[in-house]
């Protein structure tokens, strides 16, 4: 069975600091891996989504990573700012046409002003 | 983008008596619709997917007479909560997926339950 382990639970840091975020999965036999961010109360806003062909996805400040054959991923955000305090939850999806995504218990963010 | 919408937002009830909640693809037709749980500090789980027009696969564990699940058109999914007991206090949350994205799903907002 696949399991999503995402290390730290929190982190806080000061705002302007770079940060990375650590995912990690059990099977490597994934179809894709998706970075999602959740603040508090509110749903999941999907931030990337990388195949498993590919090692990394950007868009702005956010850098994702995925190493597949270790069972690894990455989430760099750059220059982080207090608006970017959110959990951000990893998950993984197995097979292709599954029809279920397999979530790792998110690391909590706080960037503090 | 995939717009998914959820209603309501947050509902408070009586223990022992039925709540529905709503699941919506606004702008896009939601073959498969997914319906995860989250208790607090804890990640989404899986509770049941169900496919337009046919019974909702459960996961294990969660009793399918309790979740009512319908997905009776290509844009809208329910889940009723029967005779809703204080531990079925929790953060639902639904996420649609379309024919033609089969990878990809889209999350609603969440509906928060509390069961007094």
């Amino acid at each position: 069975k696949q399991e999503v382990t995402q290390i730290p639970a929190a982190l806080s840091v000061p705002e302007g600091e770079n940060l990375v975020l650590n995912c990690s999965f059990t099977d490597s036999a994934i179809y894709n891996l998706q970075w999602f961010r959740q603040d508090p109360g509110k749903g999941l806003t999907s931030l990337l989504l990388i195949q498993s062909s590919q090692r990394e996805q950007t868009s702005g400040r956010l850098n994702a990573s995925l190493d597949k054959s270790s069972g690894r991923s990455t989430l760099y955000i750059a220059a982080s700012q207090p608006g970017d305090s959110a959990t951000y939850l990893c998950a993984v999806r197995v097979g292709t046409g599954a029809n279920n995504l397999f979530f790792g218990t998110g690391t909590r963010l706080t960037v503090i002003p | 983008g995939a717009v998914v919408s959820q209603h309501p937002s947050w509902v408070i009830c009586k223990s022992g008596t039925s709540v529905k909640i709503e699941c919506r693809s606004l702008d896009f037709q939601a073959t498969t619709m997914f319906w995860y749980r989250q208790f607090p500090k804890q990640s989404l789980m899986l509770m049941a997917t169900s496919n337009e027009g046919s019974k909702a696969t459960y996961e294990q564990g969660v009793e399918k007479d309790k979740f009512l699940i319908n997905h009776a058109s290509l844009t809208l999914s329910t889940l009723t909560v029967t005779s809703a007991h204080p531990e079925d206090s929790s953060f639902y949350i639904c996420s649609a997926r379309e024919s033609t994205t089969y990878y990809e799903q889209y999350f609603g907002p969440g509906t928060r339950l509390t069961v007094t």
